[in-house]
């Protein structure tokens, strides 16, 4: 069984203050597919990344940063320099290769102060 | 990554009714679809996968009697919620996968179904 965990449920930061939202994963797949998603408060759910399984170098776009550390079953999102328009609830989501159903994480609710 | 139309944005209807949600795939033909449910500051939870041209998937628990799934063509998925009572009031929303090497789904803007 696949499992998410984004044990962050609310965070609250100043605007341009750094923030790192986490996720940890389980699943017995050798090969998947890990993936952040963001949610304004319109509702759509937004792609912002995939990572392969086996892909473990960190991705940098723009004020974005994603951290894949496989030996602690983590992939962690940085935003840089917060930005109130980052205001959103942010998921961590984990799909088997082949198998394109994801299992999305609870959500962290990430919000900027003015 | 494909563009995804979700019609309506927003239904309110009286319990008993049934109502009909779209989800098209505006720039890509998509074979496979998903419909998700998600409770306020909750998760999405995966209700069943649309094939186009079969019968849909359901995941566990979910009635499929009560949510109607159509994927009669490669851009349109339609779910109904028959019979609808208020506690199928939820956020419905729709995703269209892009499949093989990609795998990425991409997401509709969601429904917000309110059943008085």
């Amino acid at each position: 069984a696949q499992k998410v965990t984004q044990a962050q449920t609310e965070i609250s930061v100043v605007e341009k203050e750094d923030v790192t939202l986490d996720c940890v994963y389980e699943t017995r797949d050798t090969t998947y597919y890990l993936f952040w998603y963001k949610q304004p408060p319109s509702g759509e759910l937004v792609f912002l990344i995939r990572r392969n399984s086996f892909d473990e170098q960190n991705e940098i776009s723009g004020r974005y940063s994603w951290n894949f550390q496989k030996s602690t079953s983590s992939f962690n999102f940085t935003i840089t320099a917060s930005q109130v328009v980052d205001s959103a609830v942010y998921f961590c989501a984990l799909s088997g290769f082949g198998n394109e159903k994801l299992t999305f994480g609870t959500g962290t609710r990430l919000t900027i102060i003015p | 990554g494909a563009v995804v139309s979700q019609h309506p944005s927003w239904v309110i209807c009286k319990s008993g009714t049934s109502v009909k949600i779209e989800c098209r795939s505006l720039d890509f033909q998509a074979t496979t679809m998903f419909w998700y449910r998600q409770f306020p500051k909750q998760s999405l939870m995966l209700m069943a996968t649309s094939n186009e041209g079969s019968k849909a998937t359901y995941e566990q628990g979910v009635e499929k009697d009560k949510f109607l799934i159509n994927h009669a063509s490669l851009t349109l998925s339609t779910l109904t919620v028959t019979s609808a009572h208020p506690e199928d009031s939820s956020f419905y929303i729709c995703s269209v996968a892009t499949g093989g090497a990609k795998n990425i789904q991409y997401f509709g803007a969601g429904t917000r179904l309110s059943v008085l």
